[in-house]
């Protein structure tokens, strides 16, 4: 099945700094991945996503990159505000039916 | 809309003890899944559903059973819970391909 890396597992960060987090994935078959948010005892909520067949998308300070040759892609929050202080989730998803979680990066923003 | 809705929010067990979690939506999604979520282990899928009358083993099925009673409802049960399963498990649903959507979540505690 699909295997899932992200890193780093912690991140802290000046508010006002950029946030990059980066996961890899297995499986070159897989064809969409979605970036959650989970805040404490919260549910994970979508913030971003990419399909395949688009190297990059942007929404407002969040950026989501995908490199299919070497199988990673990677979140970018620019002008880190302290209420993006969550854990994040990488995950990859084939034909839409199974989807493979990283282990989540904690993301601290300091004021 | 509710969205995706799931009871209880908590509860304990006994070692041995069964129990059935329920989770719904109202969103007409044809897919309904099982995630338990640990401490640094992200979100691994316990079984999904792709349609209604269809069910399919994840990541880590042992020790569950799933019921796809409807369109709108997909239940998860232990039959014998053991202090390994401890943990916190979200149903999600979504159209094939496209974003999930978490229910609140339970916290299940096995003594």
């Amino acid at each position: 099945g699909e295997n899932v890396e992200q890193h780093p597992s912690t991140l802290s960060v000046q508010e006002g700094d950029s946030a990059v987090i980066k996961c890899t994935y297995s499986d070159s078959a897989s064809n969409y991945f979605p970036w959650y948010k989970q805040e404490l005892g919260k549910r994970p909520q979508l913030i971003i996503d990419i399909r395949s067949n688009v190297g990059e998308k942007k929404d407002q300070r969040i950026a989501v990159t995908l490199n299919k040759t070497a199988k990673h892609f990677s979140l970018h929050i620019t002008e880190t505000q302290p209420e993006d202080s969550a854990v994040y989730f990488c995950a990859a998803s084939l034909a839409g039916n199974q989807f493979y979680f990283g282990t989540g990066t904690s993301l601290t923003v300091i004021p | 809309n509710a969205g995706v809705t799931q009871t209880p929010k908590f509860q304990v067990l006994k070692t041995g003890q069964s129990m059935t979690l329920q989770c719904a939506q109202d969103m007409n999604h044809n897919s309904m899944y099982w995630y338990r979520q640990d401490p640094g282990m992200g979100l691994r899928l316990i079984y999904y559903s792709a349609s209604e009358g269809t069910t399919d083993k994840g990541e880590v099925p042992n020790g569950y059973n799933v019921s796809r009673l409807n369109k709108r409802e997909f239940s998860l049960r232990l039959e014998s819970a053991a202090p390994s399963q401890t943990s916190v498990y979200f149903c999600a649903s979504n159209f094939r391909g496209d974003e999930q959507y978490f229910g609140p979540g339970t916290r299940l505690t096995v003594t």
